[in-house]
């Protein structure tokens, strides 16, 4: 069965830090792999798609990183804000079938 | 821009009651999901759509039906409201080619609230 997972469940760092969100998946048969980011009570909003063939993709402060062979995807934020404080999840595409992780609750303190 | 709307932001309903939740996208994307998301559970998909009426049954499919008669909408429907299913729903669109750049755009979602 596939399965994505995301440590950590929860993180908590102040204002400017640089930080790393982790994505682990079983099976490598992956089609793309996508970040979105949720605020409470809303729907997902996509932040980077990384095809199968990329190893990463940038987006401002953001640059996502997947490598197959491992079964990992991370994302990095740098100099981190208030405002990125919201759940992060990434879901891996495996035909028409999406897996989504748990998320990772950010909370960046001003 | 690319948008997913879902017919209602809040709904308050009671048990027993038939319940639609409306979905529509401008894509012209052929696949559409729902999805419900609960603490603790994630996302969990209930039923998804790769064409118009066409179906396939998710992890949770029980105590919902689906219709899709236009390719851009899609609706859940809970026959039977119970109070379990208390939840925030998401609908959810891409394309069916399964190619690497194919995203999945996600609408506002709805918080159903079964009284």
């Amino acid at each position: 069965k596939q399965e994505v997972t995301q440590i950590p469940a929860a993180l908590s760092v102040p204002e400017g830090e640089n930080l790393v969100l982790n994505c682990s998946f079983t099976d490598s048969a992956i089609y793309n792999l996508q970040w979105f980011r949720q605020d409470p009570g809303k729907g997902l909003t996509s932040l980077l798609l990384i095809q199968s063939s990329q190893r990463e993709q940038t987006s401002g402060r953001l640059n996502a990183s997947l490598d197959k062979s491992s079964g990992r995807s991370t994302l990095y934020i740098a100099a981190s804000q208030p405002g990125d404080s919201a759940t992060y999840l990434c879901a891996g595409r495996y035909g028409q079938n999406f897996v989504f992780g748990p998320g990772t609750r950010l909370s960046v303190l001003p | 821009d690319v948008k997913v709307t879902q017919s209602s932001r809040y709904l308050v309903k009671r048990t027993g009651e038939k319940v639609f939740l409306e979905c529509v996208q401008d894509m012209d994307h052929e696949n559409m999901f729902w999805y419900r998301q609960d603490p603790g559970l994630g996302l969990r998909l209930i039923y998804f759509s790769y064409d118009v009426k066409m179906k396939e049954k998710g992890d949770i499919p029980e105590g919902y039906s689906v219709s899709r008669e236009k390719k851009e909408r899609f609706s859940l429907i809970l026959e039977s409201a119970s109070t379990n299913q208390t939840s925030m729903y998401l609908c959810a669109s891409s394309f069916i080619g399964a190619g690497e750049r194919d995203e999945q755009f996600f609408g506002p979602g709805t918080r159903l609230t079964v009284l």
